[in-house]
């Protein structure tokens, strides 16, 4: 069964970081480009980092610019994001997806508050 | 950045009606790369269309998708109890990748 399952998620203080993790099995992962997504409580989807299949090329959405870093390891079919300098904008489920979003996983929750 | 609009915002329909969900690029959006995605109360989105009209994977043929340009439409040809959902639209074709705000299917 294709699956992606996110987890890190958690209550972090402003201006702290997070490291979201993103464990994919049931397909060639190194065959995919992937993406993280975001939804703020009550709010829509927002787009927000891409990487291609062999990690050399990433993009961002302006506003994590900076603070976040989208990174990949083939060798454990795995996604991740480290989320620096967080602020309570950054308050959403995190989800990643398979290519443009094929295929999704459950989300992981980040509160940032104090 | 290409904006997407979504309309209408909420679109009350009873079992069995059509729907026609529109989404509005604010720039021509490059091969049509526009997907549609269901997200159902407390899950994930799903995948429904891709390309702007091809059905993904096991999604049933009462949904398809349409449109070139800046101007897309998601239809439902008859809505399903399980089809009262939110739906975006969302552009993978110019970095940033942008989604709609949305449309809430609710039942009438």
């Amino acid at each position: 069964e294709v699956q992606l399952v996110e987890s890190g998620g958690g209550l972090v203080q402003p201006g702290g970081s997070l490291r979201l993790s993103c464990a994919a099995s049931g397909f060639t992962f190194s065959s995919y480009w992937m993406t993280w997504v975001r939804q703020a409580p009550g709010k829509g989807l927002e787009w927000v980092a891409k990487i291609m299949k062999d990690g050399t090329e990433k993009y961002y959405v302006d506003s994590v610019k900076g603070r976040f870093t989208i990174s990949r390891d083939n060798a454990k079919n795995s996604l991740y994001l480290q989320m620096n300098s967080l602020g309570a904008e950054d308050t959403a489920v995190y989800y990643c997806a398979r290519k443009d979003g094929d295929i999704w996983g459950q989300g992981t929750m980040v509160t940032v508050s104090s | 950045e290409i904006v997407l609009t979504q309309s209408p915002g909420t679109l009350s329909l009873s079992p069995g009606e059509r729907a026609t969900l529109s989404c509005r690029a604010s720039q021509s959006v490059s091969s049509s790369h526009i997907a549609w995605h269901q997200q159902r109360p407390g899950q994930a989105p799903r995948l429904l269309i891709y390309g702007a009209s091809f059905r993904a994977t096991g999604i049933p043929d009462r949904f398809s998708g349409s449109g070139s340009g800046t101007g897309f439409t998601l239809t439902i040809s008859r809505v399903e109890p399980e089809d009262f959902a939110v739906y975006y639209c969302h552009q993978y074709g110019s970095s940033p990748y942008t989604f709609g705000q949305g449309t809430k299917l609710e039942i009438k």
